[in-house]
């Protein structure tokens, strides 16, 4: 069972579409991340929002846009994506300190065509 | 020199064997330290988390943490083909909430 949502499971796009990815949890934290996942290799960084504040970009692409309309939601919006964008996004969460103990969603795998 | 390292494998061990999973790290600022499993397809799934020097124990796993030597490692006791992923081995630093990962060993538990 997992407490981390992730919606939809599963996603494709054109490179002109706009589209949204969801990811809700029922922790009680006040920290969410955005990570990309490419085949074989480790999930990579890409925004942290700390009690509904954006505090970590990791100088992502402004084709991708995230957002957090409260502790328990986090969106990111994706527009004019590119086929190199086809990965797995995973949404994480924690307590909302720092070096606390990061929980995966289920992940959206997102294909670009 | 990547900031965390792992043997990307496959460790190929018999079932109910141990199976020990390695990790180095660069950076002495580092402070925790997180083991997670990966399924083939499925997102990372936490398997434990270790601060201090020393052993940490939960179930069929343990953690082990040396900061002196800059490793820490995994033992999976009674390995079983269920274990089969990829492990990865992850690190943050002091008052940071970025998770460094090193790039995974795959396991393979041998029925």
């Amino acid at each position: 069972d997992t407490e981390v949502t992730q919606t939809p499971k599963h996603l494709v796009m054109g490179m002109t579409n706009k589209k949204s990815l969801k990811c809700e949890q029922h922790m009680g934290h006040r920290a969410m991340y955005w990570y990309k996942q490419k085949a074989k290799k480790p999930p990579e960084l890409m925004f942290v929002y700390s009690y509904e504040k954006l505090s970590i970009n990791e100088s992502v692409p402004s084709r991708f846009s995230p957002e957090c309309p409260n502790s328990s939601l986090l969106n990111l919006h994706l527009h004019a994506l590119q086929p190199e964008d086809s990965a797995l996004y995973l949404c994480a969460t924690s307590s909302g300190l720092p070096q606390e103990t990061q929980y995966f969603g289920p992940g959206t795998r997102l294909l670009v065509l | 020199q990547k900031e965390v390292e792992q043997n990307s494998g496959p460790l190929s061990v018999p079932e109910g064997a141990i199976a020990s999973l390695n990790c180095t790290y660069s950076d002495r600022g580092s402070q925790s330290f997180f083991w997670y499993r990966q399924y083939s397809g499925k997102s990372p799934e936490l398997i434990m988390f270790i601060y201090s020097n020393g052993d940490k124990e939960d179930g069929r796993f343990t953690a082990q943490l040396n900061k002196a030597s800059q490793y820490v490692s995994l033992l999976i006791r009674d390995s079983q083909p269920s274990d089969s992923a990829t492990y990865l081995c992850a690190l943050m630093m002091d008052s940071s909430y970025k998770l460094i990962f090193g790039s995974g060993t795959r396991l393979l538990v041998r029925p």
